[in-house]
């Protein structure tokens, strides 16, 4: 059975910290590697990762993804108010049975 | 350019009754795949719909269904209500099936159920 665990489950920091999130993974048939910003409802979409050690950016959002140790990070770096969300991570397996998520981190940034 | 659009927003159930849940994909996309979210969890797989066909479908009740019509839309439908069955229920698009390359799933604002 896939498995997903993301760490920390919640994490409060104060603006302009940097916050690293952790995210390791089991999945069969491995394809790529979604990170989802998740503020009220819809998730949407920051990157897909396919291919070990490659860093995305994405203004003060970073990922890579470590397919040795089947795991991922995300960085953010000078936090801001706007950062607050649940982050969530999603290896994509081969098949058709959609994406596995974790259970997300739950960010807060205080003034 | 639309993205995922999905209806009702909110929707209120008892238990016992019957619910239909509408997605437009985004235009061009031929897949949708529906997600239920419960509070402090991840998104959970329901199902994935490919031209039209069902290609994937998580571990769910069979009280759970769903179809996709020729213009790409798609209904989820949950019969026999349970009080366990009030989450959040996402719809994602995405160009193909799986997943990988340019095929990113694209997620909608979600349909908030609540049965009581």
């Amino acid at each position: 059975e896939d498995k997903v665990v993301q760490s920390p489950l919640s994490l409060v920091v104060h603006e302009g910290d940097t916050v690293t999130l952790n995210c390791s993974y089991e999945v069969t048939n491995f394809r790529s590697l979604l990170w989802y910003k998740q503020e009220k409802k819809a998730p949407t979409f920051l990157f897909m990762l396919t291919s070990s050690g490659i860093e995305k950016k994405s203004g003060r959002l970073s990922s890579i993804l470590d397919k040795k140790e089947l795991s991922s990070i995300l960085n953010i770096t000078a936090t801001q108010t706007g950062d607050s969300a649940i982050y969530l991570c999603a290896p994509a397996g081969g098949g058709a049975d959609g994406l596995t998520f974790g259970k997300g981190t739950h960010l807060i940034i205080q003034p | 350019d639309a993205g995922v659009t999905q209806s009702p927003t909110h929707l209120i159930k008892t238990r016992g009754q019957q619910v239909t849940l509408r997605c437009s994909p985004i235009s061009g996309h031929k897949s949708v795949s529906w997600y239920q979210q419960v509070l402090g969890q991840g998104p959970q797989f329901i199902f994935q719909y490919y031209e039209k066909e069902e290609r994937g479908r998580g571990n769910f009740p069979d009280r759970f269904s769903a179809r996709q019509f020729p213009n790409y839309s798609s209904e989820l439908n949950v019969n026999a209500l349970l009080l366990g069955d009030s989450a959040l229920y996402l719809c994602a698009s995405s160009l193909a099936l799986r997943a990988g390359g340019k095929n990113i799933q694209y997620f909608g604002a979600g349909t908030r159920l609540s049965v009581l």
